[in-house]
């Protein structure tokens, strides 16, 4: 069964430190989300796309994040610099469209020391 | 904006019990609500996904109810088994937005 991919699984950093984060969604799916969650809590939007376009990236801090899906396939998330409150699993998830049942890759878990 | 609550936060069952999992949201104009499970350290895993215009979907030992009018879903597992112990989210989707509860961790004692 086709899976959405992510790496790295782990990422150990120091504050003030660039990390990035990439995923791979299913074929053809043409919504990719980038989730963040906190242990104990529900995911919470970062930033969604259709195709290569940002849906919604209300959620997103921009004065440190940023995320880009180029050709509307793969896609990378990036901060910098990291913070200590940075540290948390991040989530990538596709669907074929917009409210459509999502796939999860396995998450990138991120310690900021 | 919506609110979705999952009580309780954490339950134990033993073995072969059926279970009861509780969502609820505050906005009933929504588009569809989806269960997951996730694994400690795993991503999610859909298992169920229920239209605004329907009121239940089935899938094996799994059953999904909804009522949009009150605002509430209900995810029943029957005769549960050690194997199902994870933690259950349900989400709701209004427009194209996806909001999230907190999920309920399950254990399931042998």
């Amino acid at each position: 069964e086709a899976e959405v991919a992510q790496s790295p699984r782990y990422k150990i950093t120091e504050k003030s430190q660039a990390v990035a984060f990439w995923c791979d969604p299913i074929s053809g799916h043409a919504t990719l989300y980038w989730y963040r969650q906190i242990l104990g809590q529900g995911p919470e939007l970062l930033v969604q796309f259709q195709d290569e376009s940002v849906v919604d990236d209300s959620q997103l801090p921009k004065d440190r994040f940023s995320a880009e899906r180029l050709k509307g396939v793969d896609s990378t998330l990036k901060i910098q610099p990291a913070e200590l409150g940075d540290s948390a699993m991040y989530l990538c998830a596709s669907s074929l469209a917009t409210n459509e049942k999502l796939f999860f890759g396995s998450g990138t878990q991120l310690s900021v020391l | 904006k919506q609110e979705v609550t999952q009580i309780p936060a954490a339950l134990s069952v033993p073995e072969g019990e059926n279970l009861v999992l509780n969502c609820s949201f505050t906005d009933s104009a929504i588009y569809n609500l989806q269960w997951f499970r996730q694994d400690p350290g795993k991503g999610l895993t859909s298992l169920l996904l229920i239209q605004s215009s329907q009121r239940e979907q089935t899938s094996g030992r799994l059953n999904a109810s909804l009522d949009k009018s009150s605002g509430r879903s209900t995810l029943y597992i029957a005769a549960s088994q050690p194997g199902d112990s994870a933690t259950y989210l349900c989400a709701v989707s209004d427009d194209y937005k996806l909001s999230f509860g907190a999920g309920t961790t399950v254990t399931v004692r042998a």
